[in-house]
């Protein structure tokens, strides 16, 4: 069974400052590799899709990468609106498995 | 157009009662999720129901059953309510076919005394 983990658990940048969250798991196979954002009070919010190692994907600031063990979240010049919790997920057949998520706050 | 609805947005209950919460999912999708998430941790998997059969089951109790309608919503049922059982309650669907993402709702509060 997947085990999902997510480094570091919380993150404090400035305004500008880039950098990276880690997602690592356990099992390989034909899974997809989900990215979410959490507001405080809200349900998550789909990000990113990766499914085969090497693959990228783009929105914004953000740029998700994959390896065949974890998977990136980048973020590039971050901006305040960016602060949440990000969640990585494994899933296959719509049984998605969470890790407990990397809190990002950007600091004016 | 619209999101996944969840119902109610909060619920105080008592050790022991029972609760019905409810989803809708977005237009078109025929595949819903429950998950449960603890303050602090990501969600865990509850059930998923396609096409109104159970897909799937993480490992909870008995006291948790859930139900698709033939519109695809979808009602969670948890009987002899724990303090435990303090938690968000999330509500996602999905369109089927590959590995589709899934689209979560606001979830409701669930909170024991």
């Amino acid at each position: 069974e997947d085990q999902v983990t997510q480094s570091p658990e919380a993150l404090r940048l400035q305004e500008g400052e880039s950098s990276s969250l880690n997602c690592s798991y356990t099992v390989s196979g034909l899974r997809g590799l989900f990215w979410y954002r959490q507001d405080p009070g809200k349900g998550p919010e789909f990000l990113f899709t990766l499914y085969s190692a090497g693959e990228e994907k783009e929105k914004e600031r953000l740029k998700a990468t994959l390896t065949k063990k974890e998977s990136f979240l980048h973020i590039t010049a971050p901006k305040p609106e960016d602060s949440a919790t990000y969640l990585c997920a494994r899933g296959i057949r719509e049984k998605l498995t969470f890790g407990t998520g990397t809190r990002l706050t950007i600091i004016p | 157009d619209a999101g996944v609805t969840q119902s109610p947005t909060h619920l105080i209950k008592t050790r022991g009662q029972h609760v019905t919460l409810r989803c809708s999912p977005i237009s078109g999708h025929k595949s819903v999720s429950w998950y449960q998430q603890v303050l602090g941790q990501g969600p865990q998997f509850i059930f998923q129901y396609y096409e109104k059969e159970e897909r799937g089951r993480g490992n909870f109790p008995d006291r948790f059953s859930a139900r698709q309608f033939p519109n695809y919503s979808s009602e969670l049922n948890v009987n002899a309510l724990l303090l435990g059982d303090s938690a968000l309650y999330l509500c996602a669907s999905s369109s089927v076919g590959g590995l589709q993402p899934q689209h979560f709702g606001d979830g409701t509060r669930l909170s024991i005394l």
